[in-house]
């Protein structure tokens, strides 16, 4: 049981856009920075977004993320082939002495 | 460019130990927070402790403690993660990941993202 919540799965066609969702509470979400990871297949994971909504160099605009509260999305426009991935939101978490958590991951299928 | 290459492939048997290996480059290895995160097949990340290679002081996750230790040898920027007492769900892919954080004026790290190696895969069968 993860502690933060992702949806298990999403999906889009080529050129939609497609979000997802990534629940906490106050103590990681609602006081500190979100992250996102992409993990393609075989691969180790990758920073998409950090600091809630900035890309690192490399990351294309089709990429954005937010947050809200104790919630936080990743958007993905123009969805592409390559994009299909598996999602992963991460966090600090206060109440545990600063450990870092993670959601269950959301596997994306571009149909 | 900064780089993460991490230990080969290990099988292990039901009560034995592993221990992984995390070998950095590009940056200066005490300057960052090194964290161990474990994928098993099929399944999500899980997060498992970090280890400040300046002082060599960790925190582990509650899950693990008691069972894995975390350790650096400076003098060739290399970070280790032992596991003991394995069992078959210890079955995994183990990354160790570069804290981009940094230290604030008062000497506090403010903990980042993460930057990954390659993972370690880590089988246990007997």
């Amino acid at each position: 049981q993860s502690v933060l919540t992702q949806p298990p799965s999403a999906s889009g066609t080529p050129g939609q856009r497609v979000t997802i969702s990534c629940s906490g509470s106050s103590s990681n979400i609602g006081s500190n920075y979100v992250y996102w990871y992409q993990q393609l297949p075989g691969t180790a994971p990758k920073l998409l977004i950090y600091r809630n909504n900035q890309r690192p160099s490399g990351v294309p605009d089709r990429f954005s993320g937010s947050k809200s509260g104790t919630s936080a999305s990743l958007a993905i426009s123009g969805l592409r082939s390559e994009d299909e991935a598996d999602y992963y939101c991460a966090a600090w978490d206060d109440s545990l002495s600063g450990h870092a958590v993670f959601g269950g991951g959301t596997q994306l299928t571009v149909l | 460019q900064v780089q993460l290459v991490q230990s080969g492939a290990e099988v292990k048997k039901p009560g034995a130990s592993v221990k992984v290996s995390c070998k950095a480059s590009g940056y200066t290895f005490t300057g960052y927070y090194m964290h161990w995160v474990r994928q098993a097949p099929g399944q999500g990340l899980e997060w498992m402790g970090w280890i400040n290679p300046n002082s060599g002081g960790t925190n582990y996750a509650q899950k693990f403690q008691g069972r894995v230790t975390m350790t650096r040898d400076t003098s060739i920027s290399t970070a280790y993660m032992e596991l003991s007492r394995l069992r078959s769900d210890d079955t995994a892919v183990y990354y160790c990941a570069r804290d981009d954080g940094h230290y604030d004026s008062s000497g506090y790290y403010a903990h980042s993202s993460f930057f990954w190696g390659q993972g370690t895969l880590v089988t246990v069968s007997s």
